[in-house]
């Protein structure tokens, strides 16, 4: 059953905290994507992937981090220094950079 | 940044009805591309259209493109309940990134 899968579905941060978002795909797909969606708006993307061991900045990175270590993982770390984390959090594939296909969604939460 | 603008913010119409939302962007494009979005749910891929192409069918959605007025169109044929969900236009400026716009809202009523 081949797609995107991410991990948790729901996560809770504390003040001050790192978390980290899971990202999986077994679609064979070179390039990866990590947006972040705030209620009634459009998708911004954080950091994307063309390869394994290397990656990009988007338009909104500030506060975030990422990996590339293996063709089928991206996870996603929010830092403290992300002072408005809350935010529904969408990771995406494709190959050749046109059609992207979607995980389920990770929604952050502040505690 | 967010290229895409969709007009209407939001829609609603009734079941049986067509449905209609559009979308302008500003820079030359690759591609453009629909996403469906169900409430609380990930981005599922309607339709790509490509720049040289002026419209596309699947099913019952159609999509028109006009690069000369960079804006494309996004017709849903005899709507149903299961079309409620937000409607995403994104455009490939050929650089492995795709730009979304905020999205239309779209109530289908029973």
């Amino acid at each position: 059953d081949g797609g995107i899968t991410q991990s948790p579905k729901y996560l809770f941060r504390k003040e001050g905290q790192n978390v980290t978002l899971s990202c999986e795909q077994n679609l064979n797909h070179d390039a990866m994507y990590w947006y972040r969606q705030d209620p009634g708006q459009g998708l911004r993307l954080i950091y994307y992937s063309q390869i394994v061991n290397d990656f990009q900045k988007g338009d909104i990175a500030e506060g975030y981090s990422v990996s590339r270590e293996k063709k089928e993982s991206f996870p996603l770390t929010v830092t403290s220094a992300q002072k408005n984390p809350t935010a529904f959090y969408l990771c995406a594939s494709s190959e050749g950079g046109e059609t992207q296909y979607f995980g389920p969604g990770t929604r952050l939460l502040v505690l | 940044s967010q290229q895409g603008e969709e007009d209407p913010q939001a829609l609603s119409i009734q079941e049986g009805e067509n449905a209609t939302m559009n979308c302008s962007y500003k820079t030359s494009i690759n591609n453009l591309q629909w996403y469906r979005q169900n409430s609380g749910r990930g981005l599922v891929h309607l339709i790509l259209i490509r720049s040289n192409e002026r419209e596309k069918h699947s099913g019952r959605l159609r999509v028109t493109l006009d690069t000369s007025k960079k804006s494309s169109s996004l017709l849903i044929t005899a709507s149903r309940a299961a079309d409620t969900a937000s409607y995403f236009c994104a455009t490939d400026a050929n650089d492995y990134k795709l730009s979304f716009g905020a999205g239309t809202t779209v109530t289908v009523r029973a």
